[in-house]
């Protein structure tokens, strides 16, 4: 069964602090890895990974793999209030690319 | 391109009464549409997924029955949800692939708050 783990579940930084959330995954038959990032309303899509090593970047933040390890981190720099969000990260299922498993996501509260 | 449009964006409704929700793509064929519930601080599950023209394919645990799933065009799926309780009550998405687009791919609507009084 796919299985893709957030850490950590909650933070709660002050605006300008830099963050890592993390995101491991177990999949049989890897194919990529999406970040998103949820308000109040549906996901907005932020990164597709799919090689190792290699960095996506987006404004302040950025996000790579490791496919060795199993896992992804995303980085925010300069956190602005804005970014409050819960930031989900999820990867194809393994029988059906279609189909996405989702972690239960990092709840991200920036402060001022 | 490839916006998804969910319709309503909420809806209040009395137990035992039936919700309706449709999920358009307004830009794109939707060959694949996928239905997700989100609960209060937990994740999207999925609960089915629909090809256009064909029956839905629902996730262990999900009551057929209960939530009907229909996606008689490729660019309408729609979601009733019937003898709505209260333990129904729950944040509702759909996303939405194409022809053309990577199979990795979701395009999600803005999701449907249902509350069941």
């Amino acid at each position: 069964e796919d299985k893709v783990v957030q850490s950590p579940l909650s933070l709660v930084v002050h605006e300008g602090d830099t963050v890592t959330l993390n995101c491991s995954y177990e999949v049989t038959n890897f194919r990529s890895l999406l970040w998103y990032k949820q308000e109040k309303k549906a996901p907005t899509f932020l990164f597709m990974l799919t090689s190792s090593g290699i960095e996506k970047k987006s404004g302040r933040l950025s996000s790579i793999l490791d496919k060795k390890e199993l896992f992804s981190i995303l980085n925010i720099t300069a956190t602005q209030t804005g970014d409050s969000a819960v930031y989900l990260c999820a990867v194809p299922h393994t029988g059906t690319a279609s189909k996405l498993t989702f972690g239960t996501g990092t709840r991200l509260q920036v402060t001022l | 391109g490839a916006v998804v449009s969910q319709h309503p964006s909420w809806v209040i409704c009395k137990s035992g009464t039936s919700v309706k929700i449709e999920c358009r793509s307004l830009d794109f064929q939707a060959t694949t549409m996928f239905w997700y519930r989100q609960f209060p601080k937990q994740s999207l599950m999925l609960m089915a997924t629909s090809n256009e023209g064909s029956k839905a394919t629902y996730e262990q645990g999900v009551e057929k029955d209960k939530f009907l799933i229909n996606h008689a065009s490729l660019t309408l799926s729609t979601l009733t949800v019937t003898s709505a309780h209260p333990e129904d009550s729950s944040f509702y998405i759909c996303s939405a692939r194409g022809w053309g687009h990577m199979n990795t791919e979701a395009f999600f609507g803005q999701g449907t708050r249902l509350t069941v009084v």
